[in-house]
């Protein structure tokens, strides 16, 4: 079965803390995606990568930055974090871009930061 | 200004009935996503269309480009199709390939 697994499904972190969110695919995906996910917005992308070191900005990306060093791994990173990033993360992956695949989704990770 | 809007927000059903969920959208889009999310978050995706209908069991996805219209029905429903379902487009300009622009979801609670 394909999966998409995020390191941390809960996490209770400081303000100021550098926050670290793990992705990895099973499926050799070429594209990845961050997500945060808050009541009544929904989903918002963060970042997205579609090949290895290779990295675009989403709708959201103040106070976020990523990492892929290798295909399989997707990493988000929280430089110094704040409570208003306390939020559910959401990572997927798609074969190519989600105008031609389904996303496959981790199952998420929630943040709080106090 | 939403792009992507879903009715109804809320929807309580009794096993059994028949089930709308419907999604609207202001620009071209290449592909339409419907995706499923139970309580706990994890997504689910349902289907993907750019055109015309798709079937998967008791779920019907169709989707009117000229409208710019897409419906998710679900035939006798159960209590475990209680979650939020979510549309999601893709949009069709030449923009950032990663972004779909997702719906705020339908939460539907179906009761035995």
């Amino acid at each position: 079965d394909v999966k998409v697994t995020q390191s941390s499904r809960y996490l209770v972190k400081r303000t100021g803390e550098k926050v670290f969110l793990e992705c990895v695919q099973d499926m050799d995906h070429e594209n990845m995606f961050w997500y945060r996910q808050d009541p009544g917005l929904g989903l918002r992308l963060i970042y997205f990568s579609y090949d290895v070191k290779m990295k675009e900005k989403g709708d959201i990306p103040e106070g976020y930055s990523v990492s892929r060093e290798k295909k399989e791994r997707f990493s988000l990173i929280l430089e110094s974090a704040s409570t208003n990033q306390t939020s559910m993360y959401l990572c997927a992956s798609s074969l190519e871009d989600p105008g031609a695949n389904v996303l496959t989704f981790g199952a998420g990770s929630r943040l709080t930061v106090l | 200004k939403n792009e992507v809007e879903q009715s109804p927000q809320n929807l309580t059903a009794q096993e059994g009935e028949f089930i709308t969920i419907n999604c609207s959208y202001s620009v071209g889009i290449s592909a339409l996503h419907w995706l499923q999310q139970h309580p706990g978050g994890g997504i689910v995706s349902l289907f993907m269309l750019s055109s015309g209908k798709k079937k998967h069991g008791r779920l019907i996805a169709t989707i009117n480009i000229q409208e710019k219209h897409s419906s998710l029905h679900i035939t006798a429903s159960h209590p475990r199709d209680s979650a939020v379902y979510i549309c999601a487009v893709f949009m069709n300009y030449g923009g950032s390939q990663g972004n779909l622009i997702f719906g705020k979801g339908t939460k539907l609670s179906v009761k035995p």
